[in-house]
């Protein structure tokens, strides 16, 4: 995969807050993918982003990726406790290629 | 649907022993991958195979081993434990944009 690095590492908000974290390459990145972990939980896949500008939308979660194709962000609107956990972004190669995450963005929320 | 789903759940190894680490994917995905994750860590690859009968190593290798015979089955293999190996393992498949992970092995060496 395509290193990429994600800011912050850890994001605390009080619930109802908003959340961002982003994602930053120094080279064009082909794609974006962005995971979820729960505590105690698996990387659950979220989302592919893959066309310059793109934003896509999932309820209270918006992607987008730069007209660059440099660097992307997921945004939570009104945190939920539901959101807690720790968020991924990866960039796949073409070919073969083995996925690499990176330490992600541990997201912790205050009631 | 199982998915991916890997075994055992949980073990404790004493150091020097060895063990596999078990990963089956029925989704008939080309590409497979074992990841560890220490608390509070990302994930770091350790092996990955983009098909039967091929693997290539990953960022940390160095301990293990692995093998695919099958598309389905992806054994993660560590010979002589060591303390440095205590950490959660996961497997994940794909086929062209969603990997699918397992719910992991979380492995205390002792």
């Amino acid at each position: 995969g395509q290193q990429v690095m994600q800011i912050p590492q850890y994001q605390h908000v009080q619930e109802g807050e908003d959340f961002t974290t982003y994602c930053n390459s120094s080279t064009t990145l082909s794609n974006i993918q962005w995971y979820k972990q729960r505590p105690g939980g698996h990387p659950v896949f979220l989302i592919q982003l893959v066309k310059s500008g793109e934003v896509k939308k999932q309820k209270r979660l918006t992607f987008q990726f730069g007209e660059a194709k440099k660097n992307s962000s997921l945004h939570i609107t009104a945190t939920q406790t539901t959101d807690v956990g720790t968020y991924f972004c990866i960039s796949i190669g073409g070919g073969a290629d083995g996925l690499t995450f990176g330490k992600g963005t541990h997201l912790i929320i205050q009631p | 649907n199982a998915g991916v789903t890997q075994t055992p759940k949980f073990r404790i190894l004493k150091i020097g022993q060895s063990m596999t680490l078990q990963c089956t994917q029925d989704m008939n995905h080309n590409y497979m991958y074992w990841y560890r994750q220490d608390p509070g860590m990302g994930l770091k690859l350790i092996y990955y195979s983009v098909g039967a009968g091929i693997t290539d190593k990953g960022e940390v290798p160095n301990g293990y081993n692995v093998s695919r015979s099958t598309t389905e089955d992806f054994p993660l293999r560590l010979e002589l434990a060591a303390p440095s190996q205590t950490s959660v393992y996961f497997c994940a498949s794909s086929k062209t944009i969603e990997a699918f992970f397992g719910q992991g092995t979380r492995l205390t060496v002792v």
